[in-house]
């Protein structure tokens, strides 16, 4: 199964632009690329997918590789309402392959 | 419009003992998924539906059961509990195929002693 590499934790500060890396070097030419959050003892929530073009929608913006072995989530303004877990996820023949996720921390 | 519900928030259960997990919708969804959360980790996938009346297995499907006869219910069931099914069970549901959106519920954790 393909699978992602994220670091595990990131710390920003308040009000500034997040980047959270994403590799998936096995990525097959038929996966999406899925990212998810999960704010603490909460279910994991949507944030945004692509396949190979770059994605905006209302809370991030997703930027893909050419080669579609790595992915970038943008946060454009952090608040410390963005703090927590941030799955980068593959999905393969109906299944999401979640990996350990990124802890975003955020400094006021 | 709640969204994902999950019935009960809670529970202990000894060893052994058996129980079932509820998980309703009103998106009028089709497909439906239930994972496992284990401490640090990500979600995995026990089983899902692509429809009323259809279930499939996931990555861990053993020690697990699940039933759909309503479309918008879909429950999991463990016959026998093990204090390795200790953990965080979460229900999602989709308009369609993984590539689509899911929507969680709050989750239902569950120690098994």
């Amino acid at each position: 199964d393909a699978k992602t590499t994220q670091p595990n934790s990131m710390e920003s500060n308040e009000e500034e632009p997040v980047h959270l890396p994403c590799n998936h070097s096995t990525i097959s030419g038929t996966d999406y690329i899925h990212w998810y959050r999960q704010l603490p003892s909460q279910g994991p929530e949507y944030v945004i997918h692509g396949l190979t073009s770059n994605v905006n929608n209302r809370m991030a913006s997703l930027a893909i590789a050419e080669d579609r072995k790595s992915s970038t989530l943008i946060l454009h303004r952090a608040t410390l309402r963005d703090a927590a877990v941030y799955y980068c996820i593959l999905d393969s023949n109906y299944q999401l392959i979640w990996g350990a996720g990124t802890k975003l921390i955020i400094k006021p | 419009n709640a969204g994902v519900t999950q019935t009960p928030k809670f529970r202990v259960l000894k060893t052994g003992q058996s129980m079932t997990l509820l998980c309703a919708q009103d998106m009028n969804h089709e497909y439906m998924y239930w994972y496992r959360q284990d401490p640090g980790m990500g979600l995995r996938l026990i089983h899902y539906s692509v429809g009323e009346g259809t279930t499939a297995k996931g990555e861990v499907p053993d020690g697990y059961n699940v039933s759909r006869l309503k479309k918008q219910n879909f429950l999991l069931g463990l016959e026998s509990a093990a204090p390795s099914q200790t953990s965080v069970y979460f229900c999602a549901s989709s308009w369609d195929k993984v590539s689509y959106e899911q929507y969680f519920g709050p989750g239902t954790r569950l120690t098994v002693t």
